[in-house]
């Protein structure tokens, strides 16, 4: 069965570093997304990606963040300067079809941890 | 800003027996709804979903049910069984493609 793979599984960075987490959407989806769960707290919304250009951002999707699929196959999310309150798990997903009203299929995440 | 709320944070179930999660929102522009579960150190999987056309969705062992006057949603499982131990995740979508998850409830069925 087809699923969504993100790398690394782990990342530990220095503040104000910059991170790239990398995402591998399943193959025949054209929407791609990013959530973060800061520990303990709900799973949130970051950004959906749909024909190369974003469709929706949430607030805490700032000047910081940014989103790119830069080849056929990878979906990444780019920290420019990361902070403290960045550590969190952040979860690829992807879904097909009209309007992204499919389900959404995760991957296994990401942890990231800003020292 | 709460707009999708799981107030219970856990719940114990016997084996066999019924699991009612229960999800609130506040949006009455949500369309489409989710439950997902999840395991530690995994990624949220979907379970079963319910457009806000509809009142019942059922899909094997699982149903969730949609109240849109009340603004409430839940999911129930039975048969429970131990394997259904998870946290479980409402989740909510208006119109734009942005997602709203709840926080989560976290079920233990017990043998």
């Amino acid at each position: 069965e087809p699923e969504v793979t993100q790398t690394p599984s782990h990342q530990v960075t220095q503040m104000g570093q910059e991170v790239i987490l990398r995402c591998v959407p399943i193959s025949n989806h054209l929407y791609f997304y990013w959530y973060r769960q800061i520990l303990g707290q709900k799973v949130e919304f970051l950004v959906s990606f749909y024909n190369n250009e974003i469709s929706e951002k949430s607030e805490i999707f700032d000047d910081q963040f940014s989103v790119e699929r830069p080849d056929g196959s990878n979906f990444t999310l780019k920290i420019r300067s990361t902070k403290l309150e960045d550590s969190a798990m952040y979860f690829c997903a992807s879904s097909s079809g009209l309007r992204g009203r499919e389900t959404q299929y995760f991957g296994p995440g990401t942890r990231l941890l800003v020292l | 800003d709460q707009q999708v709320k799981q107030n219970s944070p856990s719940l114990s179930v016997q084996e066999g027996r019924i699991s009612i999660l229960n999800c609130d929102y506040t949006n009455s522009m949500f369309d489409y709804f989710l439950w997902y579960k999840k395991y530690p150190a995994e990624g949220p999987t979907f379970l079963i979903s319910i457009s806000s056309i509809k009142d019942k969705n059922e899909d094997g062992r699982f149903t969730v049910f949609l109240n849109k006057s009340a603004k409430h949603l839940s999911l129930h499982i039975v048969p429970s069984q131990p394997g259904d131990s998870a946290v479980y995740f409402c989740a909510a979508r208006k119109a734009g493609n942005q997602f709203y998850f709840g926080t989560g409830t976290s079920l233990t069925v017990i043998p």
